[in-house]
């Protein structure tokens, strides 16, 4: 069965840390692994998108990492803020014909002052 | 820059009765999406729409459940009877092309549906 499971649920942590969000699928065939940062009441933004032969992906002070041989992927924040404060949702992308797409449930960030 | 809307931000209605959310994807995208997202749930896939017609769809858009492309712009999901369980956030995406980098999705904002 094609899943998408992250970790952890949530997590806080002091404004300026770093933290690491994770993500194992069993998504296959694997087109795609996307991640998304959702704020409350908000449609998903695009942060990364990496296909199976990328292993890193950074846009500003995230930084994505994809391992397709064992099916993770990690999301890196550098020196959090407030406005880091959102859902965090794994999303992969499997070929089956029609681009099927599975959405992980999401970690809950909260970036404390 | 060029967004996906979304109209109404919320509707409310009546068991039973038929909703119509509309969705203007942006201009020079080719694939077109609705999801939908119960509170505290995470997004479900409910189809996708290629070429005046659907590519794709899920367990959850049963006969209930119809899209259209009515004119160059608008994208549609309708629901001809509602039931309280598809109370939930519908979100329309659509992209460029298809495979590899150019997969990258754009969402709306998202229609809050209520069923009373």
């Amino acid at each position: 069965k094609n899943q998408v499971e992250q970790s952890p649920q949530s997590l806080i942590i002091l404004e300026g840390k770093n933290c690491t969000l994770q993500c194992n699928y069993t998504v296959s065939p694997f087109s795609n692994l996307r991640w998304y940062k959702q704020d409350t009441g908000r449609g998903p933004v695009s942060l990364t998108i990496m296909t199976f032969s990328e292993n890193t992906k950074s846009n500003g002070r995230y930084t994505a990492t994809l391992d397709a041989d064992t099916k993770q992927s990690s999301l890196h924040i550098t020196a959090s803020q407030l406005s880091d404060s959102a859902s965090y949702i794994c999303v992969v992308s499997g070929d089956t014909g029609g681009f099927k797409t599975i959405f992980g449930a999401g970690t809950r960030l909260f970036v404390k002052a | 820059e060029p967004e996906v809307t979304q109209t109404p931000s919320h509707q409310v209605t009546q068991m039973g009765q038929e909703v119509i959310l509309r969705c203007v994807p942006i201009s020079n995208h080719l694939y077109f999406y609705w999801y939908r997202q119960i509170l505290g749930q995470k997004v479900e896939f409910l189809v996708s729409f290629y070429n005046n017609e659907i590519s794709e769809k899920s367990e959850i858009f049963d006969d209930q459940f119809s899209v259209e492309r009515p004119d160059g712009s608008n994208f549609t999901l309708k629901i001809r009877s509602t039931k309280l369980e598809d109370s939930a956030m519908y979100f329309c995406a659509s992209r460029v092309s298809e495979g590899g980098r150019y997969n990258e999705q754009f969402f709306g904002p998202g229609t809050r549906l209520t069923v009373l």
